[in-house]
């Protein structure tokens, strides 16, 4: 089966510092998102990458803190910039599509952030 | 605004009896519903869904009930296995077409106990 694949799975980071998150698909999607889940909430949906433009951010995000590419069908990155401890969470890779079927949404296992 | 809420944060059951999570919304443009179960260290994975058309679905030991005039659905697990302790996330979407945008609930830690 088609498998997800994110990357740091953790990684502890310094206040002030950005870091990139790696989603890679061993299968092309048509739609690629990106969701964020904070200690003890439900999953909030940052953005949906968009092949070949500027991703498309829900309220209450913004391109600044948490750029996005997509440069093809089966990869995307989310940077999360300029951190602080607000922003230690679980985000999470998903998509839509191709082998994974067009209206289930389905996540990789997720890259834990802790920032100090 | 929490337009999906799970008002238990956990459950325990014993083996081999009935699990039932419990699902609110709020917003009337949802009309397709997902459950989601999590492991630790694992990203969600997909359980069953129901569409607004329909108040039952059924596969294997899941059963999703949708009370549309009372906004709530609820995940019936039957019989409960170990293997079932998980954190169960509730979300929906409005169109199901639009199963990629979803609103979450905020899970149920469930513990299921030999």
């Amino acid at each position: 089966s088609a498998v997800i694949s994110q990357k740091p799975s953790r990684d502890i980071c310094q206040r002030g510092t950005s870091l990139t998150i790696q989603c890679q698909v061993d299968s092309q999607v048509t739609m690629m998102f990106w969701y964020r889940q904070q200690p003890g909430q439900s999953l909030t949906l940052i953005a949906t990458a968009n092949q070949g433009s500027e991703a498309t951010y829900e309220s209450g995000f913004v391109i600044d803190k948490f750029p996005i590419s997509r440069p093809n069908l089966t990869f995307s990155t989310l940077t999360v910039s300029n951190m602080s401890p607000e922003d230690s969470s679980i985000y999470l890779c998903s998509v839509v599509g191709g082998v994974f079927g067009a209206n289930v949404l389905t996540f990789g296992a997720g890259s834990r952030l802790t920032v100090l | 605004d929490q337009q999906v809420k799970q008002n238990s944060p956990s459950l325990s059951v014993q083996e081999g009896r009935i699990s039932i999570l419990n699902c609110d919304y709020t917003n009337s443009m949802f009309d397709y519903f997902l459950w989601y179960k999590k492991y630790p260290a694992e990203g969600p994975t997909f359980l069953i869904s129901i569409s607004s058309i329909k108040d039952k679905n059924e596969d294997g030991r899941f059963t999703v009930f949708l009370n549309k005039s009372a906004k709530h659905l609820s995940l019936h697990i039957v019989p409960s296995q170990p293997g079932d302790s998980a954190v169960y996330f509730c979300a929906a979407s409005a169109g199901e077409t639009s199963g990629s945008r979803l609103t979450f609930g905020e899970g149920t830690q469930l513990t299921v106990n030999p």
